[in-house]
């Protein structure tokens, strides 16, 4: 069974310092991971995927994730924040078929 | 369009009233997805479509719910009955339906039953 726990359901950085968002995946099968962000009454917007090519994965907005096997986990993080981070992202392991399994979110919040 | 689209963005129901959200998904893209996201949750999975079959419906939480993809691209999401509990916002997502398709997310229809 697939699933996708992330640490921390609120995170708070200051404008500038590094943004490390946690996310640890459960699969029976070699996964394909994503990390979404979530503005306020939008839709997922997707950031990023690992689909079993390079291990350090970079996405848009500056953001960049790496999947570390051993520890089962697939970090989110960029170097500098930006107040235009503010938002909600889900980390999602799918299992190569038609299911899509999310975590539960975390909130980023940016101090200026 | 360039994107997913979902109507009406907001609806209310009263308690018993039936409703039905809209989801037209990218030109193109064979899989349909609708999601279920409560409020400070994750998306639910509710049901999957290929083109016109709708290959997996374990998500639905009850038979109030019904989901269809007549000609494999507009999809209808029907709740019947509606109840307090079903208040949530509905997300319906498309992709190629590759392997490593990543999801593609309309904006979503926030259901509020009074």
């Amino acid at each position: 069974a697939q699933s996708v726990t992330q640490l921390g359901s609120h995170v708070s950085v200051s404008e500038g310092a590094l943004v490390l968002l946690r996310c640890n995946y459960s699969s029976s099968v070699p996964p394909y991971l994503f990390w979404y962000v979530q503005y306020p009454n939008q839709g997922l917007q997707l950031l990023l995927k690992y689909t079993s090519a390079a291990t350090l994965v970079k996405g848009i907005n500056g953001f960049e994730a790496e999947f570390k096997k051993s520890e089962t986990s697939f970090h989110l993080t960029k170097p500098s924040a930006h107040m235009s981070d503010a938002a909600e992202y889900f980390c999602a392991v799918s299992d190569r078929g038609n299911q899509f399994y999310f975590g539960t979110g975390t909130s980023l919040t940016v101090i200026p | 369009g360039a994107g997913v689209s979902q109507s009406p963005r907001y609806k209310v129901a009263k308690r018993g009233q039936d409703v039905a959200l809209r989801c037209d998904p990218i030109s193109g893209h064979v899989s349909l997805f609708w999601y279920q996201q409560a409020l400070g949750q994750g998306p639910e999975f509710l049901t999957y479509f290929q083109n016109e079959a709708q290959l997996d419906k374990s998500g639905l939480p009850s038979d109030r719910f019904f989901a269809e993809r007549p000609e494999g691209s507009v999809s209808t999401l029907k709740i019947q009955r509606t109840q307090q509990e079903d208040s949530a916002v509905y997300l319906c997502a498309s992709s190629l339906g590759q392997q490593s398709s990543p999801l593609h997310f309309g904006n979503g229809t926030r259901l509020t039953v009074t």
